[in-house]
């Protein structure tokens, strides 16, 4: 499974938009990048799935590059309730289905 | 979607006892995996849940320690075996309808060893 580097943490302001950036040197053909978000004392909660280019759907939007080698998470106008951990994940779901090795995530704070 | 079950939610247990923990989904689900969140880190993913065989165990972990179980596609067990105050973390289930479909998390099962 790729590795990834995302930054450990990021504040925010309430209505701004967020981007964190994930990066996947190692990423394999057969990858999808998955992130997800996890409040205090819950369960992750899955975000957004994308395999090229932009996939948006009512909560955010994903861009990755040709070359695969790095994503980017786009929250729009973030609220307080947005403030969570942010994981970025890939692997090859068609093979092995949804089981991912999650690195430390990054912190999002969202002030007011 | 689909909405998970697991019980207990927390539980404080004596060191050298096991405890299993179980996770009901209500649909058939075709995978089930079964993480550990130790306090302020991230997940490590323990093993997937295999129906009617022997679950896939990452490295580092093994079933004497993790047995688990899953005997249809909507239940699953995971036991903690001759606990020790290491073994203190909150224990996840995942599942997916397939395998390129979302997954999704149970809220947890709260384990301190003491």
């Amino acid at each position: 499974l790729a590795k990834t580097t995302q930054p450990i943490s990021m504040d925010s302001y309430e209505g701004q938009e967020v981007n964190i950036t994930c990066s996947h040197n190692n990423i394999a053909t057969n990858d999808y990048i998955t992130w997800y978000q996890q409040f205090p004392s819950q369960g992750p909660r899955f975000i957004i799935q994308g395999y090229k280019t932009k996939v948006t759907n009512e909560v955010a939007s994903l861009f990755i590059p040709a070359d695969r080698k790095s994503s980017t998470l786009s929250l729009p106008r973030v609220s307080l309730s947005d403030t969570a951990v942010y994981y970025c994940l890939v692997g090859d779901i068609k093979a092995y289905g949804q089981n991912f090795v999650f690195g430390p995530g990054t912190r999002l704070s969202v002030l007011p | 979607s689909a909405v998970i079950s697991q019980k207990p939610s927390r539980d404080i247990c004596q060191r050298g006892t096991s405890l299993t923990i179980q996770c009901q989904v209500d649909s058939q689900v075709t995978m089930m995996f079964w993480y550990r969140q130790q306090p302020g880190q991230s997940l490590t993913l323990i093993a997937t849940a295999n129906q009617g065989s022997e679950a896939t165990y990452e490295s580092g972990f093994v079933i004497d320690k993790f047995p688990i179980s899953r005997p249809n596609l909507t239940f699953s067990t995971l036991t903690v075996s001759n606990m020790s105050p290491e073994d203190s973390s909150i224990y996840l289930c995942s599942v997916g309808v397939s395998r390129d479909t979302e997954a999704f998390f149970g809220q947890g099962t709260r384990l301190t060893v003491v």
